[in-house]
């Protein structure tokens, strides 16, 4: 089974600002995928970013971008000029992948983000 | 193309009615999952469906829960005999077969039982 952790509940940083979202988990699986999700007040979960485990190089979007460890199975998301639309909850997922299709996501618990004026 | 929809966005049910969520996954992906979001809490993974079978229903509790992807129409959740612990967001997201791994997320459901 996997564990995904995020020891941070809640942040808040100045706008305009730069944060990392930390994110740790723990699986014995050796082809798998990690997401960072957002969900805003409508709780909508909207997709922020993608990391294939077998890639080595950081994924970007923009003013997102992560931070993958993969031997220290860390996973964080760092926000770069943040906004204040960016205030939301933070979930940090993982989710195993065998040749037949896609397997359900793990979530972290998340990470409320407040972005101040 | 219509994303994943789902309804009804809140229902309310008195303990020991049934409640039954709907899912319509977006257009040409055959894989449903459903989560439960308990408050100030993540997702979590409930069941994998695709058309016609159940793949993984191993985060679904043994007894009152049950889930279908029919041939033709929704997917369903059906919660039978609620209790006020069932009281949840239900999200239901929807990916196609293959390397395309995208899970797409619908609006939820909040139940709420009285």
């Amino acid at each position: 089974a996997q564990t995904v952790t995020q020891s941070q509940p809640e942040m808040s940083v100045q706008e305009a600002e730069t944060v990392t979202l930390s994110c740790t988990y723990d699986t014995s699986e050796n082809n798998y995928y990690l997401f960072w999700y957002k969900q805003p007040p409508s709780r909508q979960m909207i997709l922020v970013i993608r990391q294939e485990a077998y890639k080595q190089q950081n994924a970007t979007e923009n003013r997102f971008s992560v931070n993958f460890q993969k031997a220290a199975k860390s996973f964080s998301l760092k926000i770069s000029d943040s906004q204040l639309g960016d205030t939301a909850m933070y979930f940090c997922a993982f989710m195993r992948y065998s040749g037949g299709g896609a397997d359900g996501l793990t979530f972290g618990k998340g990470t409320h983000l407040i972005i101040q004026p | 193309n219509a994303g994943v929809m789902q309804n009804p966005r809140h229902l309310v049910r008195r303990r020991g009615q049934e409640a039954r969520l709907r899912c319509s996954p977006m257009k040409g992906h055959s894989h449903v999952y459903w989560y439960r979001q308990l408050p100030e809490e993540g997702l979590k993974f409930m069941v994998y469906l695709q058309k016609e079978n159940i793949i993984d229903e191993s985060g679904m509790p043994k007894e009152r829960f049950s889930a279908e992807f029919p041939k033709e129409g929704p997917s369903i959740l059906r919660i039978q005999q609620v209790v006020r612990g069932d009281s949840a967001a239900y999200f239901c997201a929807s990916s196609q077969q293959g390397l395309n791994t995208e899970a797409f997320f619908g609006q939820g459901t909040r139940l709420t039982v009285v």
